[in-house]
């Protein structure tokens, strides 16, 4: 069975600081994709990244970059110069290609306040 | 090029009656999920479609829930018989299969309370 785990529950910092969100998995496929979503204070979840299983690089998007490390089984996410915009439940997400769909597994999220 | 749309946005209902959401995907977008949401919790799936096919269900849709694709393009989920741990927001999400890079995209969902 597939599991992603977010064990930081909520995270608080002061505008501008760098701030990590951890992301760990498991599952059995050898094949399997990982994403974030963004949810704001509106409810609808954003697409953030997809990641497949085979691609280890590190992938940066303007103040947002990720960190995806097989040995671990993890995901984080990093934004940098964080800004009160961020401000946001983030979740994890996890698919796996052999079930013929993807059917995400999510994480219970972890909801960033951004300090002005 | 419109996003997920999802009607209503808001429901209040009492327990024991019946309602009914509905769904409309990106227009070129064959797979369609539906999603659950409870307060402090992660989306746990439902069910699925492929074009007009249901094609899987989770455990947690019990018999009081069904969901339809009849054309392949939008979708309706009926909760029958509502009790108050139906509460929580649905969410539909789209995407097109087929590609290297499939990625679901997430309506705003439908806030239910069942008083």
């Amino acid at each position: 069975a597939q599991k992603v785990t977010q064990a930081q529950t909520e995270i608080s910092v002061v505008e501008k600081e760098d701030v990590t969100l951890d992301c760990v998995y498991e599952t059995r496929d050898t094949t399997y994709y990982l994403f974030w979503y963004k949810q704001p204070p509106s409810g609808e979840l954003v697409f953030l990244i997809r990641r497949n299983s085979f691609d280890e690089q590190n992938e940066i998007s303007g103040r947002y970059s990720w960190n995806f490390q097989k040995s671990t089984s993890s995901f984080n996410f990093t934004i940098t110069a964080s800004q009160v915009v961020d401000s946001a439940v983030y979740f994890c997400a996890l698919s796996e290609a052999r079930r013929g769909n993807e059917k995400l597994t999510f994480g219970t999220g972890t909801r960033l306040t951004i300090i002005p | 090029d419109t996003g997920v749309s999802q009607d209503p946005r808001h429901k209040i209902t009492k327990r024991g009656q019946n309602v009914t959401f509905r769904c409309d995907p990106i227009s070129e977008h064959n797979r369609l999920y539906w999603y659950r949401q409870t307060l402090g919790q992660g989306p746990e799936f439902l069910t699925y479609f492929q074009n007009e096919a249901q094609l899987e269900k989770s455990r947690l849709l019990s018999d009081r829930f069904s969901a339809e694709r009849p054309k392949g393009s939008f979708s309706t989920l009926e909760i029958q018989r509502t009790e108050q741990g139906d509460s929580a927001m649905y969410l539909c999400a789209s995407s097109l299969a087929g590609t290297s890079q499939e990625t679901q995209y997430f309506g705003p969902g439908t806030r239910l309370l069942v008083l």
